[in-house]
């Protein structure tokens, strides 16, 4: 079992929907959770970035983390072509002076007008 | 330059060969770390260099992978005897700081085929 688990979809919906991506992981030393996007050919970009658990809003992007469960969540509201990418889960370890973070899959968004 | 610089944006090597990857973090960033990502998943990390020290290589493969920062700026990532498995897509990343508040800034990545 991986550490984090990543549903790698493809998600495909209509222009306007609300999406919601998710992870699991396993390890609590997990402190910082991130949502990532890439674009095809592209370096993934911080779309959000969250330590405790509860909501964190960012225009049409909310992030939840549910630490108990080890569950986080990306919602995105009146979604957009341009929204259509791979979003990424990251989870930030540190161990020993060292840090690194651990991402999930993947999931594949298409948005279509 | 605005972001972090990967170079080549591709690489088609023969098996057996050593290649070289190289990766200009942004000016002035302490933190750079390499990830490999191969189709269809997600980053794995290799390495982390804070300035010129290589402080983690727990994630590289095995011993024909070698990543240097000599001065603490520019990266490069070498692979000898460059075996199929390698194909992949290899990103940089940097962060100003070290620690909680670093935001990691990816390159486009060097996307390495082996034939």
């Amino acid at each position: 079992q991986k550490e984090v688990e990543q549903d790698p979809g493809p998600l495909s919906v209509p222009e306007g929907a609300i999406v919601s991506l998710n992870c699991t992981y396993s390890n609590s030393a997990f402190q910082y959770f991130m949502w990532y996007r890439q674009y095809s050919r592209k370096g993934p970009e911080l779309l959000m970035y969250t330590y405790s658990s509860g909501n964190k809003e960012d225009g049409r992007f909310t992030a939840q983390v549910d630490k108990s469960s080890k569950y986080i969540s990306l919602f995105i509201r009146d979604s957009q072509p341009s929204d259509s990418a791979t979003y990424l889960c990251a989870m930030r370890v540190t161990q020993g002076g060292s840090e690194k973070l651990v991402f999930g899959k993947g999931t594949k968004l298409t948005v279509n007008p | 330059g605005a972001g972090v610089s990967q170079s080549p944006r591709y690489k088609v090597a023969k098996r057996g060969q050593d290649v070289a990857l190289r990766c200009d973090p942004i000016s002035g960033h302490v933190s750079l770390f390499w990830y490999q990502q191969a189709l269809g998943q997600g980053p794995e990390f290799l390495t982390y260099f804070q300035n010129e020290a290589q402080l983690d290589k727990s994630g590289l493969p095995s011993d024909r992978f070698f990543a240097e920062r000599p001065e603490g700026s520019v990266s490069t990532l070498k692979i000898q005897r460059t075996q199929q498995e390698d194909s992949a897509v290899y990103l940089c990343a940097s962060s100003q700081t070290p620690g909680q508040n670093g935001r990691k800034h990816f390159g486009d990545g060097t996307r390495l085929s082996i034939l």
